[in-house]
């Protein structure tokens, strides 16, 4: 079975500071897929990155940075120079080439203070 | 644009009462899911679909049902609301495993 955990239930840091969100994961599976979400206090949810089990380069995007590590089944998140607007829960999610359905994290609120 | 939408955005129902819920998507995608989002438990899924007449169970199905009759639409039936099932339901659309899910805004229901 597949399991996400995000260990870190909320995080609270000061505006600009650098924020890691922590993901790992648990698969059986060769080939697999992992996202991030982010969920504003508005409550949509809004895609942030997706990545294949074959592709272990980082990547960056602006502000936003993703470490992915099969050594550790880990795919962390890091928010550089945080703002306000960054505050919000974000989900580490994993999917897998037989059931195409997604298998979340429980989610770390993040709170970013001015 | 091509979208995900999600009727009614919230709902008010009591114990024992049939509700469904409603979710299309104009991405003409094969792939649609249904989740359910509690606190602490992040999303589970309740049901998926691959295409038109197929329906599968994810880990939270029972008490709930859907049909698939068209790509656009998979509506989610609560047969017999119950208290736990007030929660917040989220839609989801993907073209291939290998496309990103895309969500709905959500519909948010309060059982009583």
């Amino acid at each position: 079975a597949q399991k996400v955990t995000q260990a870190q239930t909320e995080i609270s840091v000061v505006e600009k500071e650098d924020v890691t969100l922590d993901c790992v994961y648990e698969t059986r599976d060769t080939t697999y897929y992992l996202f991030w979400y982010k969920q504003p206090p508005s409550g949509e949810l809004v895609f942030l990155i997706r990545r294949n089990s074959f592709d272990e380069q980082n990547e960056i995007s602006g502000r936003y940075s993703w470490n992915f590590q099969k050594s550790t089944s880990s795919f962390n998140f890091t928010i550089t120079a945080s703002q306000v607007v960054d505050s919000a829960v974000y989900f580490c999610a994993l999917t897998d080439t037989g059931r195409r359905a997604l298998t979340f994290g429980s989610g770390t609120r993040l709170q970013v203070q001015p | 644009d091509a979208e995900i939408t999600q009727s009614p955005r919230h709902k008010i129902t009591e114990t024992g009462r049939q509700v469904t819920l409603a979710c299309h998507q104009t991405w003409n995608h094969n792939n649609m899911f249904w989740y359910r989002q509690d606190l602490g438990h992040g999303l589970r899924l309740i049901h998926y679909s691959y295409g038109v007449q197929d329906t599968n169970k994810g880990e939270v199905s029972d008490g709930y049902s859907v049909s698939r009759s068209n790509t656009e639409d998979l509506p989610l039936t609560l047969e017999s609301a119950a208290s736990s099932q007030t929660s917040v339901y989220f839609c989801a659309s993907s073209e291939t495993l290998q496309e990103t899910q895309y969500f709905g805004p959500g519909t948010r229901l309060l059982v009583l």
